[in-house]
C-alpha cells in the first residue's frame, strides 16, 4: 500500500515562472493537506480539500496561490510568478474519509528553490 | 486565532536519559493531538497521538500526557537513543475545524 506521493521532489524555478507541485494521496484517502515549511520553522496550513472542492483555505495566500483536486488524478498546488519567498518545503498530507480522518500522513515533500 | 506554543525549541540530553517537549494551545475546543517526529530533509512522520477523552497514552518509550484544563499537553520519551534526535512537532486540532495547528518544533540530540 503506497503512501503519500508527491512530486516532483525538488524544483528550481526562475522568479517570475510557474511551478507545479502534485500530491497523490493515500489509496482510500480522499482528504488533501497542504502545509509548507520554511528552512527551520514549523509546518504551515495552507489549505484542505476533497475531491473536486475546497474546504479551508484560510492559509493560503490570497494572490498567485491555487490549489485543487480534481475528480480523477492528483492535488496540484500552483504557483505563479515565483518569488524568492516562495522557496520552501512545500509538504502534502492526506487522510481517510472515516471517523479517523483527524490523522493525517504526509508524503516526502517538494522542494521548491527559487532563483 | 487558534496557536499552539511548543518549549523547547532545543533540546540536548544525554543518551539514556528522558526528554520531555511541552506544548499549550489556545482553542479550547481542540480535542485530537498529534505528534510527529522529522528527521533531516524527511517527511514528518506521526509517533503518537492523543484524544481529549483520554488523559495519558504510552507507546513503548514514548509516552503523551494531556491536561485538558490547563490546555497542555507533553511528550516524553525514555531511554533515548541516538536515533531519537531529530524535530519533533507538537500539534492540535479542533472538532469545529478542519486544519491541524502545528508547534514551532523541538530540535532533540542525544549526546552518546
Amino acid at each position: 500500500n503506497a503512501g503519500v506521493m508527491q512530486n516532483p521532489r525538488h524544483l528550481v524555478r526562475r522568479r517570475g515562472q510557474e511551478a507545479r507541485l502534485r500530491c497523490s494521496p493515500m489509496k482510500g484517502h480522499s482528504h488533501v493537506y497542504w502545509y509548507r515549511q520554511l528552512p527551520e520553522e514549523g509546518l504551515k496550513f495552507m489549505v484542505y480539500l476533497q475531491k473536486e472542492n475546497i474546504i479551508d483555505e484560510s492559509g493560503m495566500p490570497k494572490e498567485r496561490f491555487s490549489a485543487e483536486f480534481p475528480k480523477e488524478g492528483p492535488s496540484i498546488l500552483r504557483i505563479q510568478q515565483v518569488v524568492r519567498g516562495d522557496s520552501a518545503a512545500y509538504f502534502c498530507a492526506s487522510s481517510p474519509p472515516t471517523r479517523s480522518r483527524e490523522t493525517q500522513y504526509f508524503g516526502p515533500g517538494t522542494r521548491l528553490l527559487v532563483l | 486565532g487558534e496557536n499552539v506554543e511548543q518549549h523547547p525549541s532545543t533540546l540536548s540530553v544525554q543518551e539514556g536519559d528522558s526528554a520531555v517537549i511541552k506544548c499549550t494551545y489556545s482553542d479550547s475546543a481542540s480535542n485530537y493531538f498529534p505528534w510527529y517526529k522529522q528527521e533531516l530533509g524527511k517527511r514528518p512522520q506521526l509517533i503518537i497521538d492523543i484524544r481529549s477523552n483520554v488523559g495519558e497514552k504510552k507507546d513503548q518509550r514514548i509516552a503523551v500526557t494531556l491536561n485538558k484544563t490547563a490546555k497542555h499537553f507533553s511528550l516524553h520519551i525514555t531511554e533515548t537513543q541516538p536515533e531519537d534526535s531529530a524535530v519533533y512537532f507538537c500539534a492540535a486540532r479542533s472538532s469545529s475545524a478542519s486544519k491541524i495547528i502545528f508547534g514551532s518544533g523541538t530540535r532533540l540530540s542525544i549526546r552518546p
